[in-house]
């Protein structure tokens, strides 16, 4: 069965410090790959998505990068954090042929910034 | 771009009542699926429907793939405080794209014991 992994489960990190935030995925191959952020505990924000290792979408203009190093490892960045950075961070992911429109969401980031 | 519109926004009951909460857009969709984020959690898929009309169930919860394929029910009946948390609707983005989900924007259930 498939599984996705996230770390850290939470994170506190002062303005103006870099993030890493990782995500991986077991038990699939070549799988979409999304990254998310819920603010307020309601709306989910679609980020980025992937669909192939050197295939990655940015949906909001922001202070925020993604990286997929390896077919199923997806890596949320940024250079410099902002107080609008925090929130709860979702990766998830879905898989190839008749059924990428379901999507598994992983437990989450909780990032906080100070 | 394509929208969904969920309600009730938010829910307050008493242990043991039934819940009903839907989602309806303007728009024409293939699947309609149905999530359940507990607190601090990530949400997890409850269930998926793929055929205007059908009514699936997954144990006390129930939804149903609206015949004009323009919304979609969920319902939930003899509540328990563990059925607590946030519940959203999701359609496959249209316009090309499966990859992309469009959610509502959730309906927070709190289930007084």
């Amino acid at each position: 069965s498939q599984t996705i992994h996230q770390w850290p489960a939470t994170l506190v990190q002062p303005v103006g410090s870099p993030l890493s935030l990782e995500c991986t995925v077991e038990g699939t191959s070549n799988p979409n790959l999304y990254w998310y952020r819920q603010a307020a505990g309601r709306g989910l924000q679609l980020l980025f998505y992937s669909i192939g290792i050197d295939q990655i979408s940015s949906e909001v203009p922001q202070n925020l990068s993604a990286s997929r190093p390896q077919d199923r490892q997806f890596i949320l960045s940024s250079k410099k954090l902002l107080l609008s950075d925090s929130g709860f961070y979702l990766c998830a992911w879905s898989g190839q042929g008749s059924r990428t429109d379901t999507q598994y969401f992983g437990p989450g980031t909780r990032l906080t910034v100070l | 771009g394509q929208q969904l519109n969920q309600s009730p926004q938010s829910m307050f009951i008493q242990e043991g009542e039934d819940v009903s909460m839907n989602c309806t857009s303007s728009s024409i969709f293939n699947t309609w699926l149905w999530y359940k984020q507990d607190p601090g959690e990530g949400p997890v898929l409850l269930i998926a429907l793929y055929k205007a009309g059908e009514l699936t169930s997954n144990g006390r919860l129930t939804a149903q793939f609206g015949i004009t394929r323009k919304d979609s029910f969920l319902n939930i009946s003899a509540s328990i405080p563990s059925d607590v948390g946030i519940y959203f609707c999701a359609v496959p983005n249209s316009g090309g794209s499966n990859y992309k989900l469009t959610f509502g924007k959730g309906t927070l259930l709190t289930v007084n014991p």
